[in-house]
């Protein structure tokens, strides 16, 4: 059975630091989607990972892959208040049946 | 841009009654997706449908079903409402499996409370 865990599932953290969210899964897959959620609004696709060393960057976000560590990370770059959200990462386990983490809730204090 | 809109944005129910909630996009996707979302667990896969008329048991199906007469449109029912039923549920679509780089597209979500 797939398992998808994320790390940290809080995190509060000053404008203009840096930070890494971490996607850790149980089992093969080469296909991996990261989500944005603000609070009360539906889900927002941010990057799609297709292959293992994949990465993807939009703005201060950046997203990889690495299929052999079964490892995804977002990394935060120099921090600002918009990105405050609740982002998720999901596996597909065949035929787009995603498995989703628990979710990440990052805070960014001015 | 794609648009998956749901019918009910809060939705309050009674213990056993039926419910339905509903689901359209208007993209022409081929999959469509129920998933509840309940803090500290993410999302959870209820049911999927590749076509009209198909469905397929998601991870936690128990005391759903759902219903795909049209290509735009999916039904999730709760056959017989319980407390434990209580939550958000949500509605995503994406075209064909052979498509992995298209991410599913997301309704807006109904949170429903059965009392």
């Amino acid at each position: 059975e797939l398992k998808v865990e994320q790390n940290p599932l809080f995190l509060s953290m000053q404008e203009g630091k840096n930070y890494t969210i971490y996607c850790n899964y149980s089992t093969t897959s080469d296909r991996l989607y990261w989500y944005r959620q603000d609070p009360g609004k539906s889900l927002e696709s941010l990057f799609v990972l297709l292959s293992n060393g994949a990465v993807k960057q939009e703005g201060r976000l950046m997203a990889s892959l690495d299929t052999k560590a079964r490892l995804s990370t977002l990394h935060i770059t120099a921090a600002v208040h918009d990105l405050s959200a609740t982002y998720f990462c999901a596996v597909d386990k065949g035929a787009q049946k995603l498995v989703f983490g628990q979710g990440t809730r990052l805070t960014i204090n001015p | 841009d794609v648009k998956v809109t749901q019918s009910s944005r809060y939705l309050v129910k009674r213990t056993g009654e039926k419910v339905f909630l509903e689901c359209v996009q208007d993209m022409d996707h081929e999959n469509m997706f129920w998933y509840r979302q309940d803090p500290g667990l993410g999302l959870r896969l209820i049911y999927f449908s590749y076509d009209v008329k198909m469905k397929e048991k998601g991870d936690i199906p128990e005391g759903y079903s759902v219903s795909r007469e049209k290509k735009e449109r999916f039904s999730l029912i709760l056959e017989s409402a319980s407390t434990n039923q209580t939550s958000m549920y949500l509605c995503a679509s994406s075209f064909r499996i052979g498509q992995p780089n298209q991410p599913q597209h997301f309704g807006d979500g109904t949170r429903l409370s059965i009392l």
